[in-house]
């Protein structure tokens, strides 16, 4: 079974201060691929990022950046000079490769509560 | 465009009532899924789907039931056996393959009990 962890369920911080969220997982499995998901207060769910189990490589995009350790089973996620349009819930979730069997549902953490106060 | 579409955006439920949760995509996935979110519980799985005619149980599947006839369509059930079920439904789909591995996510019926 697989599972997310995410510690901070909530995080406040000022405007323009930097900001790391938090992700820990646990899988058997060798391949799988992890996700982040921003949730503003209407509710839908906004995909920022995709990473595959073989994919060590840090990215960074505009203010966003991910930081991916399998060593230590992290994945997590800093948002630079961050703005109110920042605050939302953020969600870290795992899925499994495919292999041709099995099910390919996400497992998501509880997920991380960022206001950011102007 | 290609979507989810999710409705109705909010229901309201008497107590002992059958409710049904519509989900439609037009993307061709084969794969769909519920979800239920609860505050400072993040999202858990109720039922997935992986092919017409076919749905396995998720990790809360007690009270709801769903059905796949079409390939595009996967309505959830919340029953009266739903002991509490006032929360943020939300559908996914997905395209399994070596290549394309995104998920699609509805706007999501929030159901509340009166």
């Amino acid at each position: 079974a697989q599972k997310v962890t995410q510690a901070q369920t909530e995080i406040s911080v000022v405007e323009k201060e930097d900001v790391t969220l938090d992700c820990v997982y646990e899988t058997r499995d060798t391949t799988y691929y992890l996700f982040w998901y921003k949730q503003p207060p209407s509710g839908e769910l906004v995909f920022l990022i995709r990473r595959n189990s073989f994919d060590e490589q840090n990215e960074i995009s505009g203010r966003y950046s991910w930081n991916f350790q399998k060593s230590t089973s992290s994945f997590n996620f800093t948002i630079t000079a961050s703005q109110v349009v920042d605050s939302a819930v953020y969600f870290c979730a795992l899925s499994l490769s495919y292999s041709g069997a099995g099910s390919y549902q996400l497992t998501f953490g509880k997920g991380t509560k960022l206001s950011v106060i102007p | 465009d290609g979507g989810i579409t999710q409705s109705p955006k909010y229901l309201f439920r008497k107590e002992g009532q059958n409710v049904t949760l519509s989900c439609e995509q037009n993307l061709n996935h084969d794969a769909m899924y519920w979800y239920r979110q609860d505050p400072g519980q993040g999202l858990r799985l109720i039922y997935y789907s992986q092919i017409v005619n076919d749905f396995q149980k998720g990790d809360i599947a007690e009270g709801y039931s769903v059905s796949r006839e079409k390939k595009e369509s996967f309505p959830l059930t919340v029953t009266s056996a739903q002991k509490n079920p006032t929360a943020f439904y939300l559908c996914a789909s997905n395209f399994v393959s070596r290549t394309n591995y995104g998920y699609t996510f509805g706007s999501g019926t929030r159901l509340t009990v009166v």
